[in-house]
């Protein structure tokens, strides 16, 4: 099993500039989340979500959003990049909230 | 609502022992701890579920009061394993977890 796969692994992306972060699971697990983890600091919970078709607002979301219409793919998109996105953008996945969560490697991301 | 760690950092020798605690405003549901190595994502520890219990994971265990809201993680002879910076979630809210400030651990020979 490849557990939770990231892609792309790094990424520079000048200001005003659009992405998407991509993240999917083969472990048919029900919750998917986005963090980011500036350096030196903790991780901030952007969006989760508990099934697809369902999101939510986690501490940072202003500047994202997300989309779940598979239960493997929760795709995190940037829409007008700024240099205050600089982070390493972690996804991560659980079966449900009191069960481990599996993370993926990160995507490293600068904006420039 | 994020948790509070302390200490912000500790350095041991091998062999030492170490306590790490995650202190939540909030109540709480459960309270989750994760190692993250430099570089690397984290990796899971232990859950701990409301009702005071105290679980163990080899030389590393933690225990859960619920009524004071707060987690601590026991760190038993310490080995060069161990050194990472550990991190308290805290699910207040259902079906988010919220993670703590962190806790910078390094392990010397």
């Amino acid at each position: 099993n490849a557990g939770v796969t990231q892609t792309p692994k790094f990424r520079i992306l000048k200001i005003g500039q659009s992405m998407t972060l991509q993240c999917t699971q083969d472990m048919n697990h029900n919750y998917m989340y986005w963090y980011r983890q500036d350096p030196g600091m903790g991780l901030k919970l952007i969006y989760y979500s508990v099934g697809a078709g369902i999101t939510d607002k986690g501490e940072v979301p202003n500047g994202y959003n997300v989309s779940r219409s598979t239960t493997e793919d929760f795709p995190l998109r940037l829409e007008l990049a700024a240099p205050s996105q600089t982070s390493v953008y972690f996804c991560a996945s659980s079966l449900t909230l009191s069960q481990p969560q599996h993370f993926g490697d990160g995507t490293r991301l600068s904006i420039l | 609502q994020q948790p509070v760690q302390s200490p912000q950092a500790v350095i041991l020798r091998e062999g030492e022992d170490a306590v790490i605690n995650c202190s939540s405003s909030k109540a709480l549901y459960s309270v989750h701890w994760y190692r993250q190595k430099h570089g690397e994502a984290p990796v899971f520890l232990m859950i701990l579920l409301k009702g005071g219990e105290q679980k163990g994971h080899e030389k590393i265990s933690a225990s859960f009061n619920e009524k004071k809201q707060q987690s601590s993680l026991y760190l038993t002879a310490s080995q060069l394993s161990y050194s990472g910076t550990y991190f308290c979630g805290t699910e207040a809210h259902p079906d988010k977890l919220i993670f703590g400030t962190g806790t910078r651990l390094q392990v010397f020979p």
